[in-house]
């Protein structure tokens, strides 16, 4: 079946600095990805939509700058957190869409900024 | 922008029970997909509809897409423990392939 890796399951890193977090899709090639940012008991959010070769469409609110998205190959996406704060601090989830099979999701990410 | 909303937030039944949620919206959908999701994993697909009036099973789960397009229902017949999570819909507009979730459902089942 349809597997996401997503790596790191969890990062704790110090305010100010940035972490990169990636999204590979294992046995298939993902047409498009997705990335959302998931608060405690809150719902998925989506931050911006990925695909290969351009440049990422981001969701009003989200700051491209902030949150930089790499789309190298049709297995591998990457978010880059910047300057991470303490208000960054989130579940940050992956899926990737191949076409006429549907979404997989990635295990998430755990950011916590310290 | 679009909304779904989804309820019930949560339900705390007794093991054995059947459970239904839902999710409506003031937007129509041309997908409609039903995921639980543990603590600290991402969303599992669980059932996924693609034309309105559809009606999906998957073990004792059932789904179905609204005729109008604007709805949809998960059942969970006899529940168990393992049950136990957060479910959410998420609703699929076509072109860009974006999904939005509802607010998820907490479930909990007492043994």
């Amino acid at each position: 079946g349809a597997v996401v890796s997503q790596h790191p399951s969890r990062v704790i890193c110090k305010s100010g600095t940035s972490v990169k977090i990636e999204c590979r899709s294992l046995d298939f090639q993902a047409t498009t990805m997705f990335w959302y940012r998931q608060f405690p008991k809150q719902s998925l959010m989506l931050m911006a939509t990925s695909n290969e070769g351009s440049k990422a469409t981001y969701e009003q609110g989200v700051e491209k700058d902030k949150f930089l998205i790499n789309h190298a190959s049709l297995t591998l996406s990457t978010l880059t957190v910047t300057s991470a704060h303490p208000e960054d601090s989130s579940f940050y989830i992956c899926s990737a869409l191949r076409a006429n099979y549907g979404y997989t999701f990635g295990s998430g990410t755990r950011l916590t900024v310290v | 922008g679009q909304q779904l909303n989804q309820s019930p937030q949560s339900m705390f039944i007794q093991e054995g029970e059947d459970v239904s949620m839902n999710c409506t919206s003031s937007s129509i959908f041309n997908t409609w997909l039903w995921y639980k999701q543990d603590p600290g994993e991402g969303p599992v697909l669980l059932i996924a509809l693609y034309k309105a009036g559809e009606l999906t099973s998957n073990g004792r789960l059932t789904a179905q897409f609204g005729i109008t397009r604007k709805d949809s229902f998960l059942n969970i017949s006899a529940s168990i423990p393992s049950d136990v999570g957060i479910y959410f819909c998420a609703g699929g507009t076509g072109n860009t392939g974006k999904l939005i979730f509802g607010q998820g459902t907490t479930l909990q089942v007492k043994p």
